[in-house]
């Protein structure tokens, strides 16, 4: 089975833009999660999206949105970046089987100039 | 609040020592805790993971520890390796429900 696949890998926007990245989680997988990792304050939970709706949410502003389509590719979507938004982006699939194990993506490297 | 706490923040181990991760939880409602394994440029990979109702899990040379009267648990690595040197967080959730709270991670470097 391929992976936990996210894209861009990497990314350069300037503060005021929008961005949005795409994840597509491992296939028969219909749970998605994004996290996002900094080296301060490590590994937070953004979003979990199942079926369609979100199911979980952290504690991230409004500017942090996302969605989930019919196949169960996921997009996250971050306007009016900040410089403290500069990350590692990480999605999450799991097949919410009793184990609820978690698969990771490779992130997508976002700077904000 | 940190739900999750990790300690050490980096470790160095000789190769063929063992390398001991501490993780402590506030939330006793937690019922499943992972231990991930990340290298640079990946994402963080599940080693190995155990529930409140065992006090020990063993997968080869990696073993948790879990003392759920004290909040805490531990993952041990027996005759580290060269290429164990990793980053290794920690998790917490409540079953079911897809939200994981991580530790901040621990930075691990094997010496040949």
């Amino acid at each position: 089975k391929a992976g936990v696949t996210q894209t861009p890998r990497y990314l350069i926007k300037t503060r005021g833009q929008q961005v949005t990245l795409s994840c597509s989680p491992i296939s028969g997988h219909r749970s998605v999660s994004w996290y996002q990792q900094t080296p301060g304050q490590g590994l937070q939970f953004l979003f979990e999206y199942f079926s369609e709706t979100q199911r979980n949410k952290g504690n991230f502003p409004g500017r942090f949105s996302g969605r989930q389509f019919s196949n169960s590719r996921s997009e996250m979507n971050v306007s009016t970046l900040e410089l403290g938004d500069s990350a590692l982006y990480l999605c999450a699939s799991s097949s919410r089987t009793s184990t609820d194990t978690q698969y990771f993506g490779p992130g997508t490297r976002l700077t904000v100039l | 609040q940190q739900q999750v706490k990790q300690s050490p923040q980096s470790l160095i181990v000789q190769k063929g020592g063992i390398s001991i991760i501490n993780c402590a939880y506030e939330n006793t409602a937690f019922d499943y805790f992972p231990w991930y394994q990340q290298f640079p440029g990946k994402g963080p990979a599940l080693l190995i993971a155990i529930r409140p109702d065992v006090s020990e899990k063993k997968e080869g040379r990696f073993t948790i520890s879990f003392n759920k009267s004290a909040k805490q648990f531990s993952l041990h690595i027996m005759d580290s390796q060269p290429g164990d040197s990793a980053t290794y967080f920690c998790a917490a959730s409540i079953l079911g429900f897809n939200k994981f709270y991580f530790g901040s991670g621990t930075k691990l470097n094997v010496k040949p």
